[in-house]
């Protein structure tokens, strides 16, 4: 099993550029998430879905827009980039609710917004 | 508000020593902490995981305490190696909130030959 891959693992973009982060997960996991993580800063959740067909926000979701159209893939999309997203991207997943199961990290995205 | 704090922000330690890291927090009404070990370049991964009732729990050389009467956490390390070179980030769960982990910023580790 690959557990939970990203693509790609470096980006570098001008500002009002657009992009789509892909995340992939093998183990059938219900819960998906993709969170940022900053210097000096817990990492924050940016969106997750429970399932397949939905979305919700988290913490951090301006800017943002994500897609769950099928059960192993989780998207976040950036429509027009900002200095200020400049961060690493982790996309997570889990079984069930993350306050029981273990969230499953992929190996991020390091993204850089000019 | 909930929050998670760690101590200290940055260690090193020789190979072969033992080191503590600490994480305090505020969250309630609490569920679970977890450690996880995050290296360079990588996703974090799980070490433990603790409830109300546990105050401690170890997997190999790592060796986690919970004082949930004080929201106090540690993460002991025994015999340390190279390979715990690593930044060992603190989550706390809200048992009112079913997404909502709060991540610690950290506590890089460097283990020196």
């Amino acid at each position: 099993n690959a557990g939970v891959t990203q693509t790609p693992k470096f980006r570098v973009l001008k500002t009002g550029q657009s992009m789509t982060l892909l995340c992939a997960q093998d183990m059938n996991h219900e819960y998906m998430y993709w969170y940022r993580q900053d210097p000096g800063m817990g990492l924050r959740l940016i969106h997750y879905s429970v399932g397949e067909g939905t979305t919700a926000k988290g913490e951090v979701p301006d800017g943002y827009n994500v897609s769950r159209l099928k059960k192993q893939n989780f998207l976040l999309g950036l429509e027009s980039a900002a200095p200020s997203q400049t961060s690493v991207y982790f996309c997570a997943s889990s079984w069930g609710d993350p306050r029981a199961d273990t969230q499953y990290f992929g190996p991020g995205t390091r993204l850089t917004v000019l | 508000k909930n929050q998670v704090e760690q101590s200290p922000q940055s260690l090193i330690i020789l190979e072969g020593k033992n080191c503590t890291l600490q994480c305090n927090y505020t969250v309630s009404p609490f569920s679970n902490l977890r450690w996880y070990k995050q290296d360079t370049g990588r996703g974090p991964v799980s070490l433990t995981i603790m409830t109300f009732s546990e105050n401690t729990k170890s997997n190999g050389r790592y060796t986690a305490t919970l004082d949930a009467d004080t929201k106090q956490s540690s993460l002991h390390i025994t015999a340390s190696q190279l390979s715990d070179s690593a930044s060992y980030i603190c989550v706390v769960s809200a048992k009112d909130s079913s997404y909502k982990l709060i991540f610690g910023s950290g506590t890089r580790l460097l283990v020196r030959p």
